[in-house]
Order: structure tokens, then sequence, then C-alpha cells
């Protein structure tokens, strides 16, 4: 079975600024890693996603994470937010088995934005 | 737009009811997954079907149930409600079972149970 944790429920930082949202996870088999943002009253999409390969993974609108096997962890950053980075981010992994297609998600991170 | 339609956006309904929550997966994804996101529970997988058959639960329900029809649309069908139901339902489709698999969700239907 696999878990996730995001030891951040909420991040308030200011425009600009640089920011981590925190996951860590725990599995017994290999997984894959993703992280999903929420807009408002939106579905989830898809932000980054570690499959193999180099542990950096670039995604959209700026960000980045950093899977680091030995920590069990994939932390979330951006350089310079803004004001529209304000939404709810979800960490989510999969375990690499064929049968087994479930996302397992964190908790969420709030991220909020003050100008 | 991810290309996954729900149906309907939002659902009021009373404790005792049943519901149907509809899904249509993007074209040529054989793939659908249920959801539920709730403030106790977070986001939790409740089901996965694949081309029409059951492939993988979750922590769904026995008042819950689900099916994928011929033309691959999915339905979740949600009985005697409960308060505890009241949440965002999410459905997500991907093209099959393959390892670059990604899954896309949909607006989701939020449910109301008074």
């Amino acid at each position: 079975a696999q878990s996730v944790t995001q030891l951040d429920s909420q991040v308030p930082v200011f425009e600009e600024a640089p920011v981590e949202l925190r996951c860590n996870y725990s599995s017994s088999v290999s997984v894959y890693l993703f992280w999903y943002v929420q807009y408002p009253n939106q579905g989830l999409q898809l932000l980054l996603k570690y499959l193999s390969g180099s542990t950096l993974v670039k995604g959209i609108n700026g960000f980045e994470a950093e899977f680091n096997k030995s920590q069990t962890s994939f932390h979330l950053r951006k350089p310079s937010v803004h004001i529209s980075d304000t939404a709810e981010y979800f960490c989510a992994v999969r375990a690499h088995s064929e049968g087994a297609q479930k996302l397992v998600f964190g908790q969420g991170t709030r991220l909020t934005i003050n100008p | 737009d991810s290309g996954v339609t729900q149906t309907p956006k939002h659902l009021i309904t009373a404790t005792g009811q049943r519901v149907t929550l509809r899904c249509s997966p993007r074209s040529g994804d054989l793939s659908v997954y249920w959801y539920q996101q709730s403030l106790d529970q977070g986001l939790q997988f409740l089901i996965q079907y694949y081309n029409g058959e059951e492939r993988a639960k979750g922590n769904i329900l026995e008042r819950f149930s689900a099916q994928q029809f011929p033309d691959l649309h999915s339905e979740l069908n949600l009985s005697s409600l409960e308060l505890g139901d009241s949440a965002l339902y999410f459905c997500a489709s991907s093209a099959g079972q393959g390892r670059y698999n990604e899954q896309f969700f949909g607006p989701g239907t939020r449910l109301t149970v008074l």
C-alpha cells in the first residue's frame, strides 16, 4: 500500500517570492509520482510527473519537482510565484504495477499568494 | 478543458435518496476512474473500469456502485444517501493501462446531502 504526506496544509507567500511545497511518500513498491493543481471550483490538472530518468522534472507554469528516493520525497518548487498560482496542490503516487492504476493523494496544500 | 465531462455539476438531495452521476471520458480513452473529495477523507479512489469491466476497487461503500457502458461513458450510483456522502465526485479517464498513463480529470459533481 502507498501513502502520501504533504507536510504543510497551508502556505502563504508574497508575490514573486520562491515557494516549496513538501511531499513525502511511503510505499513497499516502486511508484510514479505526480503533482496536481486544483484551481477554485475546477477539476484537477496535472502539473508534472516523475516516471523515470532525471530526478529533476519540469512542469507547466514554471513549476519543477525533485524526486529523492533515499528520502522518499518529491518536493514542488517555483522560483517566483504569481497571484494566479493561488490554488490547492496535491501530491500523488501510483504503483508501478500494471494492474494498480489508482492514484493515492496527499491531503493537499493550499497555496495563497499575497500581493 | 480536459475533455472529460461530468453531469450534473451540482446535485442537492435528501438523506435516504439515490442519485446517479455521469461521466463521459475523453475520446478514445478506455479507462474511467471515480474519486471522492471530502473535507474528512481528502481525495480517495473509489473504482476503476477498463473497457466495460471493473479493474480495481478502492474504499467504495456497498451503497455505491458503478458501471461503464459500451459507449465507454460511466455512471456512479449512490444510494441510501447519508450526510457524510456530501462531497465532490471526480471522474478521470486515461487511454489504457500502459506505463505512461496520465489520468485526465473532469470538473467534478458537487453532491450535497441535506
